[in-house]
């Protein structure tokens, strides 16, 4: 079935750094992609979708230039966390359409310290 | 407009119970219904989907779910809970055919198993 790869699994950064998150779909293609942010035992919220060769449509309420979004092939999507605060600890999963439907990573758990 | 209500935020069963998991929606066209299954610090797993026809839908690991129209529901169940089914279950909901529009979740169900 459709896999979709998810890097890092875990990631801690200071305060003011930038983490890179990747997504890929391993076995299709995906013109798109679906970040979520997903809080402590609460559901999956969307923060964006990712378009291939094309500008990411972001959710209201989420800062654009604070999770900087790329989707440079039809493989790969990337999220950047730009200058990233405590707050913006959170586990992020990435998610892409195939043939069989919505194929989730395994997501990311990031801790800005 | 579409979301989904998921009943309870945590449902806890004996091991070899009934799991019954429950989900109603709200979809202003047919909806494409799902469920996944979240064990901690990982993605969703589909369980399975109801997109047309048979209402009552097999997925993995034993788990079912009906479709009910006149009730906007889609709960979840298995006949025997297994130790190993203890996760977060979230459904979801989505417009559109073929699955077109992305879906909504649910707040989740934790489901406890005790031995």
């Amino acid at each position: 079935g459709a896999v979709v790869s998810q890097h890092p699994s875990r990631v801690i950064c200071k305060s003011g750094t930038s983490v890179k998150i990747e997504c890929r779909s391993l076995d299709f293609q995906a013109t798109t992609m679906f970040w979520y942010r997903q809080f402590p035992k609460q559901s999956l919220m969307l923060m964006a979708t990712s378009n291939e060769g094309s500008k990411a449509t972001y959710e209201q309420g989420v800062e654009k230039d604070k999770f900087l979004i790329n989707h440079a092939s039809l493989t790969l999507s990337t999220l950047t966390v730009t200058s990233a605060h405590p707050e913006d600890s959170s586990f992020y999963i990435c998610s892409a359409r195939s043939a069989e439907g919505y194929t989730f990573g395994s997501g990311t758990r990031l801790t800005v310290v | 407009a579409q979301s989904v209500t998921q009943l309870g935020s945590h449902v806890s069963v004996s091991e070899g119970a009934l799991v019954l998991l429950r989900c109603n929606y709200s979809s202003s066209v047919p909806p494409y219904l799902f469920w996944y299954v979240q064990y901690p610090n990982q993605g969703l797993q589909l369980l399975l989907k109801y997109t047309t026809g048979a209402t009552l839908v097999k997925g993995i690991n034993g788990f079912e779910a009906e479709f009910k129209k006149s009730e906007t529901s889609f709960h979840l169940t298995k006949p025997s809970a297994h130790m190993s089914d203890a996760a977060e279950y979230f459904c979801a909901v989505s417009d559109g055919a073929g699955g077109s529009y992305i879906p909504t979740f649910g707040r989740g169900t934790s489901l406890i198993v005790h031995p």
